[in-house]
């Protein structure tokens, strides 16, 4: 079945710091990849998304890149700010198929201290 | 577009009594979705209704608890006999359709379920 890995529970930065998240998934199908972000006391809220036609989706300075030999889907963002922290949920959807069933993984914990 | 909104906020229940959960999916989305969220279990997807007929609802645990969409504007997921085991945030998100670029899951705030 379809799985994915975040290993990093909790990620503590500073300011304009750099921010890798790291996460690798596993299906037969045909994925598409999310980033969402889940702010306190709120639903997780969709980051970014890309499909196998576009590899690399970007959004409020965070992009991602889909690497089908790696079978990773790893964020980054180059400067984070107090505001980015949030729990980050790497999710995959293997929606050419009609499995709607997204897997979301474990989740990042990031906090940005000033 | 006010989002999916989901009531009550937070419910505190006792052991043994029953939980009735709302959710008002976006206007002219067509897939609603439950999901369960905590700590431990992180998210877990419990059940998927499209154009109001129940899909799957594989993520249900069985005995005692139920979804229901009898109309566009809401769905209810109702659990018997809370157990302590069943806290959690229950969320419900909904989406414009299934495939292609229209799979954008759009999530609620949650309600918070306490069993004491």
């Amino acid at each position: 079945g379809n799985s994915v890995t975040q290993m990093q529970g909790q990620v503590t930065l500073s300011e304009e710091e750099f921010l890798f998240i790291n996460c690798t998934y596993s299906t037969t199908g045909y994925p598409t990849l999310f980033w969402y972000v889940q702010y306190p006391g709120e639903g997780p809220q969709l980051l970014l998304k890309v499909t196998t036609a576009n590899n690399k989706g970007s959004s409020r300075g965070f992009e991602a890149t889909y690497d089908k030999g790696t079978t990773s889907f790893h964020l980054q963002k180059a400067s984070v700010q107090e505001s980015d922290s949030a729990v980050y949920y790497c999710v995959l959807g293997d929606l050419n198929t009609g499995n709607y069933k997204y897997v979301f993984g474990a989740g990042t914990r990031l906090k940005v201290i000033a | 577009n006010a989002g999916v909104i989901q009531t009550p906020r937070h419910k505190v229940t006792g052991k043994g009594q029953e939980a009735t959960l709302w959710c008002e999916p976006i206007s002219g989305h067509s897939a609603v979705f439950w999901y369960r969220q905590t700590i431990v279990q992180g998210l877990e997807f419990l059940t998927y209704f499209r154009n109001q007929a129940p899909i799957d609802d594989s993520g249900m645990p069985k005995e005692r608890f139920s979804a229901q969409m009898p109309n566009q504007s809401h769905s209810t997921l109702k659990i018997q006999s809370t157990q302590p085991q069943d806290s959690a945030v229950y969320l419900c998100a909904s989406s414009l359709a299934w495939g292609g670029d229209q799979n954008t899951l759009y999530f609620g705030a949650g309600t918070r379920l306490s069993v004491l």
